[in-house]
């Protein structure tokens, strides 16, 4: 059981790039979010997703885009890749909603973008 | 809109003793309250959970309290250890999201 994994742990990205964060978990979980965290400001809420199909935005959605197609997947993507970008990006999933349950947090994808 | 606010941002205390880590929040109306850990360069760890109807959570040497009128919630430390040197996060849950704070920097030197 891996819980929740994220790929790539690092990337540099140029401005204008763009590129796809993957995230995958084996528990089974219904509900998937994806977090961005910045010096100062704690952890942003990017988008979230309550079931393969269903996605919502969060409360910094602009630049990304993701999409739900199988329970255990939840990439994020990255349009075209603003120094504004430059976080660290975490995954996350819980078998309950967001608002009742424990939260399982993969180990991030630091960004850079130039 | 809800807000998070943890104090202090860091803290530096010798090995064996207790402490308290603080967090307030705006609004009341709340599902439940977290507690997460962080290592550097790592993801986050879930510590413990109060729902909203409850007073408080243990595990361990951990005891988290929640006072939603007051909109505070402590997070208390026994016997601190220097494993115990990590970011410390809570966070609110509304319906669909959680709110969290900016975290608080605890440094236990032997």
């Amino acid at each position: 059981n891996a819980g929740v994994t994220q790929t790539p742990k690092f990337q540099v990205l140029k401005t204008g790039q763009s590129m796809t964060l993957q995230c995958a978990q084996d528990m089974n979980h219904e509900y998937m979010s994806w977090y961005r965290q910045d010096p100062g400001m704690g952890l942003r809420l990017i988008h979230y997703s309550v079931g393969a199909g269903i996605t919502d935005q969060g409360e910094v959605p602009n630049g990304y885009n993701v999409s739900r197609s199988t329970t255990e997947d939840f990439p994020l993507r990255l349009l075209s890749a603003a120094p504004s970008q430059t976080s660290v990006y975490f995954c996350a999933s819980s078998y309950t909603p967001v608002g009742s349950g424990e939260q399982y947090f993969g180990p991030g994808t630091r960004l850079t973008v130039t | 809109k809800q807000e998070v606010t943890q104090i202090p941002a860091a803290l530096s205390v010798p090995e064996g003793e207790n402490l308290v880590l603080n967090c307030s929040f705006t609004d009341s109306a709340i599902y439940n309250l977290q507690w997460f850990r962080q290592d550097p360069g790592k993801g986050l760890t879930s510590l413990l959970l109060i729902q909203s109807s409850q007073r408080e959570q243990t595990s361990g040497r951990l005891n988290a309290s929640l006072d939603k009128s007051s909109g505070r919630s402590t997070l208390y430390i026994a016997a601190s250890q220097p494993g115990d040197s990590a970011t410390y996060l809570c966070a609110v849950s509304l319906t669909d999201k959680l709110i969290f704070g900016t975290g608080t920097r605890l440094q236990v030197f032997p």
